[in-house]
């Protein structure tokens, strides 16, 4: 769990501000899945990148979201023009080949829209 | 998507044996059966998962019933590390079993 490095940990954004969030998988591992947990709400799946590829992005929002994952650094999320909507917890996870069964998370970035 | 059923909240004593049940009627015949648990503040934590065979690990055992419309998971000595949201969840084999959706869990209290 302690692996999978995510930062910042607690960010707030004022609405109509941009949100960074960055990624960085374990090591050895080169696919990385994106989740969000609204209030009160359970994770869900957001989107699964491998370097330089986005695999699966069914679960974004079609709007000001977007992802990446290059092929030296960490993967980042971004939330352009952010609204009180999207304050939540974003967690990462890794995987060290397509996951089948476990999946390594993050401690999370907890976002706040004022 | 397949949906979990569990309790809301379960206490158990600390050193006891803790059964946390999941009923999953709708399970197809390619859904794994995940468990993850999450501590306060924190990511979710892999704990086991299965598809037909009962499962142990360091952590957990999985009771998977014969016809697989329910899982029980069974912690074997509960420690106050324990105590954390423990989520059930149905993934498919292959393509999208990265796709788990987490319901709202059991929230395990272990009382001292």
């Amino acid at each position: 769990n302690a692996g999978v490095m995510q930062n910042p940990r607690h960010l707030v954004r004022r609405r109509g501000q941009e949100a960074r969030l960055r990624c960085s998988p374990m090591k050895g591992h080169s696919h990385v899945y994106w989740y969000r947990q609204l209030p009160e709400e359970g994770l869900k799946f957001m989107v699964y990148l491998q370097k330089e590829n986005i695999i699966d992005e069914s679960g974004m929002p079609k709007e000001r979201f977007s992802a990446e994952f290059p092929k030296e650094g960490p993967s980042i999320l971004r939330i352009q023009q952010v609204v009180r909507g999207d304050s939540a917890a974003y967690f990462c996870a890794s995987s060290p080949q397509p996951a089948t069964g476990e999946l390594f998370f993050g401690e999370g970035s907890r976002l706040t829209v004022l | 998507d397949a949906k979990t059923t569990q309790p809301n909240s379960m206490e158990s004593n600390e050193e006891e044996p803790v059964h946390l049940p999941c009923n999953h009627s709708t399970i197809s015949g390619t859904d794994y059966i995940h468990w993850y648990r999450q501590l306060p503040s924190q990511g979710p934590e892999y704990v086991i998962h299965g598809l037909t065979s009962n499962v142990n690990n360091r952590m957990a055992s999985l009771a998977i019933a014969e016809d697989r419309k329910s899982s029980t998971l069974i912690l074997h000595r509960a420690t106050l590390r324990d105590a954390a949201v423990y989520y059930c969840i149905l993934g498919s084999v292959g393509a999208g079993s990265y796709q788990l959706t987490f319901g709202k869990g059991t929230k395990l209290s272990v009382i001292p």
